[in-house]
């Protein structure tokens, strides 16, 4: 357990409306990451941070937005959600070398 | 590119071996990792490879050759628990910085 928490750890929301994932951890580390996972297209990298208020984008970062105003909380937020955004939200930090990720927040937006 | 290709779907039977190989493209190559997926969980850590070779750790075994972007995992005494995706993934520094970017996965069925 490399304790990484996400909330909600499921979201059923409307077309158009903002929506927040939390991901939380307890260990310290620098690098922390957003992953979305759909069916037939894997694990992809939405947004990471590299320390606090340091973020960069990644492969699927449009309609995305993150904040990282603390070492320990990094934040994903849909500004205006589309039915696209379903899918399973995972965060993951790094350790030495691998990474480890968090359980997941399943989003559905209907 | 990063293009990394590893097979959709593999069975095998219970107490055999199995290898799950990975194909990669990348333009800063900094490891290969291989994570195991139950259904509706997260993905676990299995394996690091960063240089050429074997890594071996119980009943799982890594393979590297950079020089051919080829990777496996070797899965021994299969077990019904076995029955997992396996996700290949690459740290390529010169596209993603230190994040992977993942294949799409091997399903990997283990029957009695």
């Amino acid at each position: 357990d490399a304790g990484i928490t996400q909330s909600p750890r499921h979201k059923v929301t409307e077309t158009g409306t903002p929506v927040t994932l939390r991901c939380h951890q307890t260990e310290n580390h620098r690098y922390m990451y957003w992953y979305r996972q759909d069916p037939g297209h894997g694990l992809r990298l939405i947004h990471y941070s590299y320390g606090v208020k340091d973020t960069d984008k990644g492969e699927v970062s449009d309609g995305y937005s993150v904040s990282r105003s603390k070492t320990e909380d990094f934040l994903l937020t849909l500004e205006s959600a589309t039915s696209s955004q379903t899918s399973v939200y995972f965060c993951a930090i790094r350790g030495d070398n691998e990474q480890f990720f968090g359980p997941g927040t399943r989003l559905t937006v209907l | 590119g990063q293009n990394i290709d590893q097979p959709t779907e593999m069975t095998a039977t219970e107490g055999a071996i199995v290898q799950i190989n990975c194909t990669y493209q990348t333009s800063g190559f900094n490891g290969l990792f291989w994570y195991q997926q139950h259904a509706g969980e997260a993905p676990t850590f299995l394996s690091y490879n960063v240089l050429d070779g074997l890594e071996e750790k119980g009943r799982f075994s890594s393979f590297l050759s950079r020089s051919k972007g080829y990777s496996y995992l070797l899965l021994k005494e299969l077990q019904m628990k076995d029955s997992a995706s396996y996700l290949c993934a690459v740290r390529d520094l010169v596209v993603a910085g230190t994040a992977l970017i993942f294949g799409k996965g091997t399903t990997l069925s283990v029957s009695s």
